[in-house]
């Protein structure tokens, strides 16, 4: 499968921590995205990192990229309540289709 | 800017209806997505129209699915006749190209009784 697979399944973390998440997948790739699903806003997008960058930031979000291992990370720092969510990472092919994996569930607790 | 818009939000129908779902791509986003999601899962890519072209339906049962994507703007994702394992959210996305971030609607929850 060329989904992606993100670890942990479930987060759950006090306001202010950090929260780090897995994604790894199996195939070669042309970029790597993160999206973000609450059901206020359903699925939005976060950030998309190409497969010849390493790391990427975009306000409280940091996303590295290692295509030797096929595996990326998101970081989102300080977290707040309102990051409560289901992170997703998807994978973008030479067929230019995105796959995603099943998801992390991030609770942050005020 | 308004979203990608997606209606109706919710419906509910009996196995063996049909049932018909529609989509308002972003202005100016020539590509258009149309994605499943189970509960608990990603979302699954059914078919990607370029303009009004469908140029990856490989994951579309064809059997009871049908889209379309008529003067490259709106599109219509049919089921004719649903089955229980249909219930699932139906989500409608646009890009400008098929290389950029996708912008997705709020979704439609379909429920076959």
């Amino acid at each position: 499968s060329q989904q992606g697979e993100e670890d942990p399944q479930a987060l759950s973390i006090q306001e202010g921590e950090n929260a780090t998440m897995n994604c790894s997948y199996k195939t070669s790739i042309n970029n790597l995205q993160w999206y973000r699903q609450n059901s206020g806003r359903g699925l939005v997008h976060l950030i998309l990192i190409r497969s010849n960058e390493r790391e990427k930031h975009s306000g409280r979000l940091r996303v590295t990229l290692d295509t030797s291992k096929k595996s990326s990370s998101l970081l989102i720092t300080a977290s707040r309540a309102a990051d409560t969510a289901s992170y997703f990472c998807a994978t973008g092919t030479g067929a230019n289709n995105l796959f995603f994996g099943t998801g992390t569930r991030l609770t942050v607790i005020p | 800017e308004a979203g990608v818009v997606q209606s109706p939000r919710y419906k509910i129908i009996e196995k063996k209806q049909p049932v018909a779902f529609w989509c308002n791509p972003i202005s100016g986003h020539n590509t258009l997505y149309w994605y499943l999601q189970n509960l608990g899962q990603g979302p699954e890519l059914l078919i990607r129209y370029e303009n009004e072209e469908a140029v990856d339906d490989s994951q579309l049962p064809k059997d009871r699915f049908s889209a379309e994507r008529l003067k490259g703007v709106d599109s219509t994702l049919k089921i004719q006749p649903a089955e229980l394992g249909d219930s699932a959210v139906y989500l409608c996305a646009s890009s400008f190209n098929s290389a950029t971030e996708q912008y997705f609607g709020p979704g439609t929850r379909l429920t076959v009784t």
